[in-house]
């Protein structure tokens, strides 16, 4: 069974508009973690936020914020203003704390923001 | 800033040829990690190491082995490439204190002929 699904393969969005890019998980460990990250297509990846799953807000970092939505195991990722340079892959992954520093990504969602 | 560093950004090897793809990272992070990457497939774990010396099979170490002598470079060897190894190999590391982000290395693009 999946544990990350992102079901956008593929999104557009006109520049300086918002954009959220989904994100489901699938757990039983009560301690995790949930990770943004973008890969340009030069193919670095770049870490975004990150929010842990006994934090009662919602985690933010400049035009980035992560909805985390516990009970519903969503966490979305929302872009603000978009910017042309924010056109690239981006992935939702998990930590589960019972399984180490491990990392299971999502399939990823390729962003195109429009001029 | 983290800074991961890998040898090659673009590598081509034949088959049969052993191969070495170099990570280090300057942060004096505990863990250590190698992922390829693949249309379709996403990033799967091959190896991990928590220390010097210690190593922890991912999803696929089939066909790959590491090294790590030192805490700052974790190497990953292909002992005999083949082309079904063609692939983007990513480096991470991350310390093992919350909430224990993994930093990339900018990637290694590997073809096999």
């Amino acid at each position: 069974a999946q544990k990350i699904t992102q079901t956008q393969p593929g999104m557009f969005v006109q520049e300086k508009e918002a954009v959220t890019l989904d994100c489901t998980y699938d757990t039983s460990d009560p301690s995790y973690g949930l990770f943004w990250y973008k890969q340009p297509s030069s193919g670095e990846m770049i870490f975004l936020i990150y929010q842990g799953s006994y934090d009662q807000q919602n985690a933010t970092e400049g035009r980035y914020s992560l909805n985390f939505q516990k009970a519903r195991k969503s966490a979305n990722l929302v872009i603000s203003a978009s910017q042309l340079g924010d056109s690239a892959m981006y992935f939702c992954a998990m930590r589960e704390n019972n399984q180490g520093g491990k990392l299971i990504f999502g399939q990823g969602t390729e962003l195109s923001v429009k001029p | 800033d983290v800074k991961v560093t890998q040898s090659s950004r673009y590598l081509v090897k034949r088959t049969g040829e052993k191969v070495f793809l170099e990570c280090v990272q300057d942060m004096d992070h505990e863990n250590m990690f190698w992922y390829r990457q693949d249309p379709g497939l996403g990033l799967r774990l091959i190896y991990f190491s928590y220390d010097v010396k210690m190593k922890e099979k991912g999803d696929i170490p089939e066909g790959y082995s590491v090294s790590r002598e030192k805490k700052e470079r974790f190497s990953l060897i292909l002992e005999s490439a083949s082309t079904n190894q063609t692939s983007m190999y990513l480096c991470a590391s991350s310390s093992p204190s919350p909430p224990d982000t993994q930093y990339f290395g900018p990637g290694t693009r590997l073809t096999v002929l």
